[in-house]
């Protein structure tokens, strides 16, 4: 069975720009989450997606977005691009979204912002 | 979610049993343990998780205190490929939300 899947691998934008990061979770899988990593902050929850339905957020700013297919495969926007926001950022997928679940994580996408 | 502390690194020889400790004195009764290891430039992968009783798998074994207070992840046999940050995180079950709460965690490094 294949795993998380994470497009592109590598991005590199400039200050002001968006950028949409996409997500494949496991075959069946209903619950799709995306966490942020950066050298400063760690691991960082941003949001999650059950039934293309957001059921969690963290605590980032209106700038990044996130969406659903009805097919489970996910997306996440940020709009005007900040300096900041230079991270690996993250995919899990779960069967279900429940306190049981164990998270598959893809290998990321790493932004750098100019 | 309850806080976890780790010790934020640890050594180990190749062939030994690693022995990493997390501490979650303000677990709650309903809160699971979970592990997590991360690789250089890879995904956390999950590893372990209990609630209560001890649990094994092919990878490593979690040994909870009866008190709950605190936790061992044990690999029993280290190898150079398990040099990683391992994550100790006490998570709510819930009915709901996959939100995973990560700490610094515990660097790892296997030595030949």
């Amino acid at each position: 069975k294949a795993g998380v899947t994470q497009t592109p691998r590598y991005l590199i934008k400039t200050r002001g720009q968006q950028v949409t990061l996409s997500c494949s979770p496991i075959s069946g899988h209903r619950s799709v989450s995306w966490y942020q990593q950066t050298p400063g902050q760690g691991l960082q929850f941003l949001f999650e997606y059950f039934s293309e339905t957001q059921r969690n957020k963290g605590n980032f700013p209106g700038r990044f977005s996130g969406r659903q297919f009805s097919n489970s495969r996910s997306e996440m926007n940020v709009s005007t691009l900040e300096l900041g926001d230079s991270a690996l950022y993250l995919c899990a997928s779960s069967l279900l979204a429940g306190g049981d679940e164990k998270l598959f994580f893809g290998s990321g996408t790493q932004l750098s912002v100019l | 979610d309850a806080k976890t502390t780790q010790p934020p690194s640890m050594d180990c020889a190749e062939g030994r049993a690693a022995n990493l400790p997390c501490n979650h004195s303000t677990i709650s009764g309903n809160e699971y343990v979970y592990w997590y290891r991360q690789i250089h430039s890879q995904g956390p992968q999950y590893i372990i998780h209990g609630l209560k009783n001890n649990e094994t798998n092919e990878m490593a074994s979690l040994i909870i205190t009866e008190d709950r207070k605190s936790s061992t992840l044990i690999l029993p046999h280290a190898t150079l490929r398990d040099t990683a940050v391992y994550y100790c995180i006490v998570r709510v079950q819930r009915t709901s939300g996959s939100r995973l709460t990560f700490g610094e965690g515990t660097q790892l490094t296997v030595n030949p």
